[in-house]
């Protein structure tokens, strides 16, 4: 594992499933963050964490969950998946809060 | 309310110079990233300003003035690979990035 690794790359999922995207990094970066990009809008935040064991709500966390449980990890969860929640994933990661960020390859997730 | 601006499209010819502007209105600063990002792909940084003026590297270059809330990305002797989005995002004064929606840059030949 080089950087930022996202699973999977892409997904369609029926409404009313549970989904989550996976995120791991190899740099011991403290920061990780999730957003969404939508045609025409700028990158979304969801929710971010500065460091291990801590989470916060970002611009758009509604029907979103994440936890991290260590330095590495941070997973996002879709309890009940929406046409809505149709967009690109991207996982970064930064060495600190604000800091310049690293992203992953991003997950094309389709909800129908 | 915060808002970053940057041209939706830009159209320039292979080998000239072209300049993308961003201006914003946040709640603080504490600094400017610029962010290139090809079709299907990652965003990948490019710059960072923090202080007003110029940033050179290599045929990029990053300019900043705060007080009048605006920043440009030039690009000089164009190549078909600089065709991307290029993002425009601001760390507040929470150390949230806001970006802008990007601005598509199309070269031609």
């Amino acid at each position: 594992i080089a950087g930022i690794t996202q699973a999977p790359t892409s997904q369609i999922l029926a409404a009313g499933r549970r989904m989550t995207l996976r995120c791991t990094q190899d740099m011991r970066h403290n920061a990780m963050y999730w957003y969404r990009q939508d045609l025409g809008l700028g990158l979304r935040l969801i929710h971010y964490s500065n460091t291990a064991g801590t989470t916060g709500k970002g611009e758009v966390p509604d029907g979103y969950s994440v936890s991290r449980a260590n330095t590495d990890d941070f997973p996002l969860t879709l309890a009940s998946a929406v046409p809505s929640q149709t967009s690109v994933y991207f996982c970064a990661s930064s060495r600190g809060e604000g800091g310049e960020l690293f992203f992953g390859e991003g997950s094309r997730l389709t909800v129908l | 309310g915060q808002n970053i601006d940057q041209p939706t499209e830009m159209t320039a010819t292979e080998g000239a110079i072209v300049q993308i502007n961003c201006t914003y209105q946040t709640s603080g600063f504490n600094g400017l990233f610029w962010y290139q990002q090809h079709a299907g792909e990652a965003p990948t940084f490019l710059s960072y300003n923090v202080l007003d003026g110029l940033e050179e590297k290599g045929r990029f270059s990053s300019f900043l003035s705060r007080s009048k809330g605006y920043s440009y990305l030039l690009l000089k002797e164009l190549q078909m690979k600089d065709s991307a989005s290029y993002l425009c995002a601001v760390r507040d004064s929470n150390y949230q990035l806001i970006w802008g929606a990007g601005t598509k840059l199309i070269i031609k030949p």
